[in-house]
């Protein structure tokens, strides 16, 4: 089975401040997405990684992706109040089964 | 677009009820899938449906649980008897195409959050 696993699971940071949530999975796959989801809300998604070595950014947010290793980065410059949520990775396996992690819920705080 | 719609938004249930929640995906997407989504963790699939037939539905328990997809387009799960262990968020996506080589993200309802009491 699958397992997917994010750290931290939680994280407080002050305004302006940099930081990288970590997101490994235990199977191969090429295929990667983040989502974001605010409280009682849905989930929204920001990143589609395809292959490795694949690099998104949008804003203060960068994702990479690394087959090899397995493991996926979302990193945080400068952070602001507004990106005060929960991020999730979800691996893609076989093309069409989606695997979440089990969420970073992050704190901005001013 | 109009997005992903799912009915109702809420719903309060005792033990041993039933319970159904809608789900109208996308357009033309093909595949649809329904999560449940526990407070504090993340999504897990129950079912995924590729037009009106059934993909994966390893994680759905078959004792309780159960879900179609009419004609392709709207999907019902259903709950038949519901445990205190379902309060949970179910969540109905959809994407273009879940075939293989096919990399579409998945398109997220706003959820029905069930609380069974």
């Amino acid at each position: 089975e699958l397992k997917v696993e994010q750290n931290p699971l939680f994280l407080s940071m002050q305004e302006g401040k940099n930081y990288t949530i970590y997101c490994n999975y235990s199977t191969t796959s090429d295929r990667l997405y983040w989502y974001r989801q605010d409280p009682g809300k849905s989930l929204e998604s920001l990143f589609v990684l395809l292959s490795n070595g694949a690099v998104k950014q949008e804003g203060r947010l960068m994702a990479s992706l690394d087959t090899k290793a397995r493991l996926s980065t979302l990193h945080i410059t400068a952070a602001v109040h507004d990106l005060s949520a929960t991020y999730f990775c979800a691996v893609d396996l076989r093309g069409y089964q989606f695997y979440f992690g089990t969420g970073t819920s992050l704190t901005v705080i001013p | 677009e109009a997005g992903v719609a799912q009915s109702p938004r809420y719903k309060i249930i005792e033990k041993r009820q039933s319970v159904a929640f809608w789900c109208n995906p996308i357009s033309g997407h093909a595949t649809l899938y329904w999560y449940q989504q526990i407070l504090g963790q993340g999504p897990k699939l129950l079912i995924q449906f590729q037009n009106n037939g059934v993909v994966d539905d390893s994680q759905l328990p078959k004792d309780r649980f159960s879900a179609e997809r009419l004609k392709g387009v709207d999907s019902t799960l259903k709950i038949q008897p519901a445990k205190l262990e379902d309060s949970a968020v179910y969540l109905c996506a959809s994407s273009l195409d879940g075939r293989q080589g096919m990399r579409a993200p998945l398109h997220f309802g706003n959820g029905t959050r069930l609380t069974v009491t």
